[in-house]
């Protein structure tokens, strides 16, 4: 188990330019779940996937943000044309099994990103 | 619908002595709580959940935390803390959603 890992740990981006982030879940692992946390406040819902389908989008997901999951392992969030608002600190999360409660979420260190 | 609040957005705590962080929850639908620990620049890692059963319920490092349905509370508490409990706190709750509703945090910092 070598926890879910997130790649690159910071991105500094200049607003209107596109930024992928990547996140290798625990193998095995079929649930997978991106965060959103800015600055004081708790991680928001961004999308879910069990195996490679998207089962669930947030409206904070707006149509600038594309998730993908091929092959139901690593998973990728794509940001176009990046505004200032959407600086945060992105957070990848696995969990194994049919039931989220009962399988708890292992985050990975997240993706900060900057945009100026 | 489902939201958290965090009633303590920084709780400063002497080393030794006990500390609750405070967490209020309001959902429509069954209740599954849970408190998470964040460190600088890391992920965050489950303390503690709370599905059914026992209201009382312990976690990893000391803490526990106590599900009170009529005040509809799930305070975090541990008895004596140590410098290396000084983290940012998060309550979350879960409904018939998948996904995980979280509180703002609290900033518990342990001082020498």
């Amino acid at each position: 188990d070598t926890g879910v890992s997130q790649d690159p740990r910071h991105k500094i981006t200049k607003r209107g330019q596109n930024v992928t982030f990547r996140c290798d879940p625990i193998s095995e692992h079929n649930r997978l779940y991106w965060y959103r946390q800015t600055l004081g406040q708790g991680p928001e819902f961004l999308t879910y996937f069990q195996n490679e389908a998207q089962l669930e989008k947030s409206r904070l997901l707006s149509d600038r943000f594309s998730a993908e999951r091929p092959k139901g392992s690593f998973s990728t969030l794509e940001i176009q044309r990046t505004e200032q608002g959407d600086s945060a600190m992105y957070l990848c999360a696995s969990s194994p099994g049919q039931s989220s409660y009962n399988s708890p979420l292992h985050f990975g260190n997240g993706t900060r990103l900057t945009v100026t | 619908a489902q939201s958290v609040t965090q009633l303590d957005s920084q709780v400063p705590v002497f080393e030794e002595a006990p500390v609750e962080l405070r967490c209020n929850y309001s959902s429509s639908v069954s209740v599954y709580l849970f408190w998470y620990v964040q460190y600088p620049n890391q992920g965050l890692q489950l303390l503690l959940k709370y599905l059914s059963g026992s209201t009382l319920v312990k976690g990893i490092n000391g803490f526990e935390a106590e599900f009170n349905k009529s005040q509809t509370s799930f305070h975090l508490r541990k008895p004596s803390v140590h410098i290396s409990d000084t983290a940012e706190y998060f309550c979350a709750v879960g409904g018939s959603a998948r996904q995980l509703t979280f509180g703002s945090g609290t900033q518990l910092t342990v001082l020498p």
